[in-house]
Order: structure tokens, then sequence, then C-alpha cells
């Protein structure tokens, strides 16, 4: 059964900082989703990590897949307030199954003036 | 397009009544599934349907069931509700359900049992 953990659990930072959430897994998963939820909103994807090394950027995030780590980390350059959400990781339990995801706890960002 | 939809947006509910939930996937995508969302256990997997079937099942009991229709639109039903069923319930549809496309989510169901 696939466990992800995300840390931290929650993350004020200033505008204009950079720092970084990390997403664990537990067993081998050929690909990771990020996913931004707005307080009483949906989940909006923002990035899918297919491969060992794949990095994506939009904007001020950028999301990086390690397997052989498995870890995931999703970057925020020079953040600001409009980034302020939970940010979640999640994965498949095994290839080929795109429904079923174990999501992590979330973190939590606020972005401070 | 229009995206994932969910109804109703709210729901209060007594312990021990019944509810059933109702989601329109985004048109074209065949795969529904479901999601429980609460502060402490956080986002939890319910099922998944796929041309009618049910193809996949979380770790939930029995009360909590489904079905999709030949249009691909889902329901979920709860019975004999607790006070622990008190969640947001989200719905998501991809495409087939396999593959690497993400879930798409729509806003949800607040479901409040008193």
């Amino acid at each position: 059964e696939l466990k992800v953990e995300q840390n931290p659990l929650f993350l004020s930072m200033q505008e204009g900082k950079n720092y970084t959430i990390y997403c664990n897994y537990s067993t081998t998963s050929d690909r990771l989703y990020w996913y931004r939820q707005d307080p009483g909103k949906s989940l909006e994807s923002l990035f899918v990590l297919l491969s060992n090394g794949a990095v994506k950027q939009e904007g001020r995030l950028m999301a990086s897949l390690d397997t052989k780590a498995r870890l995931s980390t999703l970057h925020i350059t020079a953040a600001v307030h409009d980034l302020s959400a939970t940010y979640f990781c999640a994965g498949p339990p095994n290839t080929g199954t795109a429904s079923k995801l174990t999501f992590g706890t979330g973190t939590r960002l606020q972005v401070t003036l | 397009k229009a995206g994932v939809t969910q109804t109703p947006r709210y729901l209060i509910k007594t312990r021990g009544q019944q509810v059933t939930l109702s989601c329109s996937p985004i048109s074209g995508h065949r795969s529904v599934s479901w999601y429980q969302q609460t502060p402490g256990q956080g986002l939890q997997f319910l099922f998944e349907y796929f041309s009618e079937t049910q193809r996949n099942k979380g770790n939930f009991p029995g009360r909590f069931s489904g079905r999709q229709f030949s249009n691909s639109r889902s329901e979920m039903n709860v019975s004999t509700l607790e006070l622990g069923d008190s969640a947001l319930y989200l719905c998501a549809s991809s495409l087939a359900g396999t593959g690497y496309s993400p879930l798409h989510f729509g806003n949800g169901t607040r479901l409040t049992v008193t």
C-alpha cells in the first residue's frame, strides 16, 4: 500500500522568499501528481511528473521527481500572496491506475506581506 | 468545456438518515472517482466507476455505495449516517481512469451530520 508523506504541514513565508515542500512516498510509483486547493474550493491539478529526473515549471512553482529516492519536491520561487493555498502530492498504487490516488496530508502555505 | 459538476453543494442531515450525492463528469470522461476529505483523515479514496462498473474501491464500510449511469453521471449514497461522515465529498473525472492524465475535481459537496 502506497504511503505518501509531506512536510512541512504548515509553511508561513514572506513574499519574495524561496522555499521547498517535500513529498516522500513509500513504494515504487510511475508518476506523481501535485494539486493545489484554495480554502473551500476544489483541487486544481498543477503538475504530473512521469519519470525519474522529471522537472516541470509553471510560473513561480517548480516540481521535480526522484524515483530512486522516492521523493518529489515543489519549489516556490519569490513567493507572492496569490500562492497561498494548500498543496497536495499524490500517487497511484500501481502502474496504470490513475484514479485511486493516495494523497499526502497537504502543506498549507501562507504567504505574508 | 464545462467542468465536473457536483450537487448539492451543501447538505445537513441527521444521524441515521441516508444521503445521495450527484456528480456529472466532464463531457467525454468515462471514469468517475469519489473522495472524502476531512481535517483528521485528509483525502481518502472511496471508489471509482468506469462504464457503469465499480472498478476500484477504498477502505470504507458498506454504508458507502455508488453507481454510474450510462451517460457517465455518478451518484454516491451513504446510508445510516454517522457524525464521522461529516466531510467534503469530492468527485473527480478522467477520460479512462488509466494513463497519466490528472484527475479533474468538482467543487465538492459539504455534508454535515448532526
